[in-house]
């Protein structure tokens, strides 16, 4: 059974400096690996999808990476913003099963 | 291209009472999936759905909890009778083969 987690729970940081968040995983036989964004109150968001055969997806300020041999995705954010302040949730795919992170909420403090 | 859509966004009900979430998939996902989202976890899924049939549902609570898609387009799901551990966002989400999961904005049940 995968397990997904996620370190650290929580995150704060200043207004400009670059963050990573991290996710690991049991069962390095996926299919692909999701990260998302959730704030206060409302549902997922999807921000980068990295297939099984991919190593990294890149959208504007954030990069995602993911190394299956060692169970682990980071998810780095650049020049962080108030703004990006939300929870983030990293999920496993395989086997029509898709398991999700408890996610790290972040604070980016003007 | 129109999100997943969910309703009722809030719902407030007593323990033992019944309540039902409804929720339209993005057109042409053949997947859908409900989760139940405790305070400080992820989501946990409860059923998933390929078209109008069942695919996994060896997370729900199968004694209280019912959900069909009998279309295989939108679909519900039932609570009967609530419990307060009940209280929890639940979230639809829908995808077309390996391109990602799309969520919806999610229902959060109060049991009283």
């Amino acid at each position: 059974k995968q397990e997904v987690t996620q370190i650290p729970a929580a995150l704060s940081v200043p207004e400009g400096e670059n963050l990573v968040l991290n996710c690991s995983f049991t069962d390095s036989a996926i299919y692909n690996l999701q990260w998302f964004r959730q704030d206060p109150g409302k549902g997922l968001t999807s921000l980068l999808l990295i297939q099984s055969s991919q190593r990294e997806q890149t959208s504007g300020r954030l990069n995602a990476s993911l190394d299956k041999s060692s169970g682990r995705s980071t998810l780095y954010i650049a020049a962080s913003q108030p703004g990006d302040s939300a929870t983030y949730l990293c999920a496993s795919y395989n086997n029509n099963d898709m398991r999700f992170g408890a996610g790290t909420r972040l604070t980016v403090k003007p | 291209e129109a999100g997943v859509a969910q309703s009722p966004r809030y719902k407030i009900i007593e323990k033992r009472q019944s309540v039902a979430f409804w929720c339209n998939p993005i057109s042409g996902h053949a997947t859908l999936y409900w989760y139940q989202q405790i305070l400080g976890q992820g989501p946990k899924l409860l059923i998933q759905f390929q078209n109008n049939g069942v695919v996994d549902d060896s997370q729900l609570p199968k004694d209280r909890f019912s959900a069909e898609r009998l279309k295989g387009v939108d679909s519900t799901l039932k609570i009967q009778p609530a419990k307060l551990e009940d209280s929890a966002v639940y979230l639809c989400a829908s995808s077309l083969g390996a391109s990602g999961q799309y969520f919806g904005p999610g229902t959060r049940l109060l049991v009283l």
